[in-house]
């Protein structure tokens, strides 16, 4: 079955620093990988998606995330940190082209000036 | 043109009491997602459908929950018996079929459901 854990509940950051966001996922086929992000007061939007093109996968406002199988990882990554990029992230997995799709748990982003 | 729309964005019911929550996807999206979101949780998959049909409903709780899409746009989901765990944000995503190529779910604002 697949599943999806992020590790941190809450990540807080410095304006101009790194965000990395953990993201490990459990699959039976190859999945495909999602990281969507909800400010306050939206709804969810996508980030980026993995889908077996390209290990590393850029995405909107300068996020990415690097695809490795044998840690069965998809981590967020932003070089530096801006106080808009405050919000929830959520990591998501899907065994079938996303259609069904598993959430994780979300990681809430502080970023402090 | 128009996102994803649900109504009411708001509802509190009674315990025991029937509630129907509905779905308007973007215009041409033929796939249709049901999720709920508990406070501190990330959405929980439901259902979705393709087109009218219920492609996987394995996420559905219990038969007191239930989701149509007669014409394959609107979607109501309907909740029996309402409980008290049962309150949480029921949000709606839809999405074109080209699951090939990675789905990008577009979601709603939600519907928070409130259970006295």
């Amino acid at each position: 079955a697949q599943s999806v854990t992020q590790l941190g509940s809450h990540v807080s950051v410095s304006e101009g620093a790194l965000v990395l966001l953990r993201c490990n996922y459990s699959s039976s086929v190859p999945p495909y990988l999602f990281w969507y992000v909800q400010y306050p007061n939206q709804g969810l939007q996508l980030l980026l998606k993995y889908t077996s093109a390209a290990t590393l996968v850029k995405g909107i406002n300068g996020f990415e995330a690097e695809f490795k199988k044998s840690e069965t990882s998809f981590h967020l990554t932003k070089p530096s940190a801006h106080m808009s990029d405050a919000a929830e992230y959520f990591c998501a997995v899907s065994e079938t082209g996303g259609f069904k799709t598993i959430f994780g748990a979300g990681t809430r982003l502080f970023v402090k000036a | 043109g128009a996102g994803v729309s649900q109504t009411p964005s708001n509802k509190v019911t009674e315990k025991g009491k029937y509630v129907e929550l509905r779905c308007d996807p973007i215009s041409g999206h033929t796939a249709l997602y049901w999720y709920r979101q508990s406070l501190g949780q990330g959405p929980e998959f439901l259902i979705y459908f393709q087109g009218t049909g219920a492609a996987d409903d394995s996420g559905l709780p219990n038969d007191r929950f239930f989701a149509v899409r007669p014409e394959g746009s609107v979607s109501t989901l309907k909740i029996q018996r309402t409980e008290r765990g049962d309150s949480a944000v029921y949000l709606c995503a839809s999405s074109s079929s080209s699951g090939g190529e990675g789905n990008e779910q577009f979601f709603g604002p939600g519907t928070r459901l409130t259970v006295l």
